[in-house]
C-alpha cells in the first residue's frame, strides 16, 4: 500500500504569513493527490484535486504543487478562516491513503 | 445540492457489531464510487474502504479487512458499513464520502460517532 507522510504536524503562524505543508508518497502517484481542510465539528472540505487544481469557490491564496512523490500545499497571506487542519490524500492506487494531517494554529 | 447523511452510530462493547448507513441525495448515487473514512480521537483521517458504483470492486484498509463489510443499494441511494468484532481502536467519527474520478472525495457527510468500550 502507498504510504503518505505529511509534515510538519503543527504549524504556528500569524495572519498574513505564508504557510507551506509537504506531503510525500512512498511511491509515485503521478498527480493523484487531493488536499482537504478540516475544522472542529465540521466535515473535511476538498480544497485541491489532481495536486494543483483548486475546487470551485476555494480562495486563490491556496495553491498546490508537485507530482510523483512530493507535493506542497501553500497558503499565501494566511487569513483567520484558514486556521484548521489540512490533510493530503492519494487516489492513485486501488486503495486510498491520508497523510497524518497538519494543524495550522495561531502563533 | 449533493448531500450525504450518516446514521447508525452508537456505543457498543468490544467484540460487538454495528451497521452504519449513509443516505445520499442530490446526485446520481449509482454513478459514483463511495468511501468510508474515519477519524479516531486525537488522530488523523483514516480511509476505511470503498465500493465502486456497481459494487463490482470493494477495497478495505488492512486495519478492518475481514471485520468490516461495505455494501450499497443503488435503488435506495444508500451505502452501508457492517462492522463486526469491534475493537477499542475502532472508536471514532465515521464519514461516508462521494468520490469523483478526478476530484477525489468531493462530498462528505457530517459523520456518525462510534464508541467501542466496555
Amino acid at each position: 500500500d502507498i504510504q503518505m507522510t505529511q509534515s510538519p504536524s503543527i504549524v504556528s503562524a500569524s495572519v498574513g504569513d505564508r504557510v507551506s505543508i509537504t506531503c510525500r508518497a512512498s511511491q509515485s502517484i503521478s498527480s493523484w493527490l487531493a488536499w482537504y481542510q478540516e475544522k472542529p465539528g465540521k466535515a473535511p472540505k476538498l480544497l485541491i484535486h489532481k495536486a494543483s487544481n483548486l475546487e470551485d469557490g476555494v480562495p486563490s491564496r491556496f495553491s498546490g504543487s508537485g507530482s510523483g512523490t512530493e507535493f506542497t500545499l501553500t497558503i499565501n497571506s494566511l487569513q483567520p478562516d484558514d486556521f484548521a487542519t489540512y490533510h493530503c490524500q492519494q487516489y492513485s492506487s486501488e486503495t486510498r491513503t491520508f497523510g497524518q494531517g497538519t494543524k495550522v494554529e495561531v502563533k | 445540492e449533493d448531500q450525504l447523511v450518516e446514521s447508525g452510530g452508537g456505543w457498543v462493547q468490544p467484540g460487538g457489531s454495528l451497521r452504519l448507513s449513509c443516505a445520499a441525495s442530490g446526485f446520481t448515487f449509482s454513478a459514483y464510487t463511495m468511501n468510508w473514512v474515519r477519524r479516531a480521537p486525537g488522530k488523523g483521517l483514516e480511509w476505511v474502504g470503498k465500493i465502486s458504483s456497481s459494487s463490482s470492486s470493494i477495497k478495505y484498509a488492512d486495519s478492518v479487512k475481514g471485520r468490516f463489510t461495505i455494501s450499497r443499494e443503488n435503488d435506495k441511494d444508500s451505502l452501508f458499513l457492517q462492522m463486526k468484532s469491534l475493537r477499542d481502536d475502532d472508536t471514532g467519527l465515521y464519514y461516508c464520502t462521494k468520490e469523483d474520478y478526478y476530484h477525489g472525495m468531493e462530498v462528505w457527510g457530517q459523520g456518525t460517532a462510534v464508541t467501542v468500550s466496555s
